[in-house]
């Protein structure tokens, strides 16, 4: 039992570019999030799924899409990245409301 | 709109005191409470749940007081490891996402030998 994987650990991209950060759990948790967390901001939510093929924007989401094909995998796109997306993101998943939400190691990306 | 409070410190605390910080939230309508721990570098990791009772696990103590509307953490005879920060979540708040948990954004804490 995993739990929570992200892929990758760090990333640097360019201006501009565009990558796929991966998230897979194996709780058969129906709730999947994620998160980005910047220094003095704490846990700022992107983009939630409530289950496979029902997405919705959290509190930042321009600039990122997300897709839920599967009960298992949440990936988290970005489309052109900024330097403003320099940040470590988490993704999350919980067996439902009140349930405890499990984080995956997270990806350290830096955008130049 | 944060809707949780946090005091981010650092608590500058020596091993084996107690240290206790509180959390404020604004939604009265919230009815889960959670203490979730992060280590440098690391994954938040849930701490405790926090029951309107009040909870005890081993040196940690957790307390809700609805009226005030705010959580508290109190930690006995600290340990070096004892050191991270510790995110107070609530749910209850509608723009929290799929379960809508809202993240304070962390009190620092520091135990010092």
């Amino acid at each position: 039992n995993a739990g929570v994987t992200q892929t990758p650990k760090f990333q640097v991209l360019k201006t501009g570019q565009s990558m796929t950060l991966q998230c897979a759990q194996d709780m058969n948790h129906e709730y999947m999030s994620w998160y980005r967390q910047d220094p003095g901001m704490g846990l700022r939510l992107i983009h939630y799924s409530v289950g496979a093929g029902i997405t919705d924007q959290g509190e930042v989401p321009n600039g990122y899409n997300v897709s839920r094909s599967t009960t298992e995998d949440f990936p988290l796109r970005l489309l052109s990245a900024a330097p403003s997306q320099t940040s470590v993101y988490f993704c999350a998943s919980s067996s439902g409301a009140r349930g405890t939400q499990y984080f995956g190691p997270g990806t350290r990306l830096l955008v130049l | 709109r944060k809707e949780v409070e946090q005091d981010p410190g650092p608590f500058n605390v020596p091993e084996g005191a107690t240290v206790a910080f509180n959390c404020t939230y604004s939604n009265s309508a919230s009815q889960s409470f959670f203490w979730y721990r992060q280590d440098c570098r690391k994954e938040p990791k849930l701490l405790m749940s926090v029951y309107s009772s009040g909870n005890e696990d081993g040196r940690f103590t957790a307390q809700l007081n609805r009226a005030s509307q705010y959580i508290s953490l109190l930690i006995r005879d600290s340990k070096l490891s004892d050191s991270a920060t510790y995110l107070c979540v609530v749910n209850g708040d509608p723009g929290g996402g799929a379960d809508g948990l809202t993240f304070g954004k962390g009190t620092h804490l520091i135990i010092q030998p």
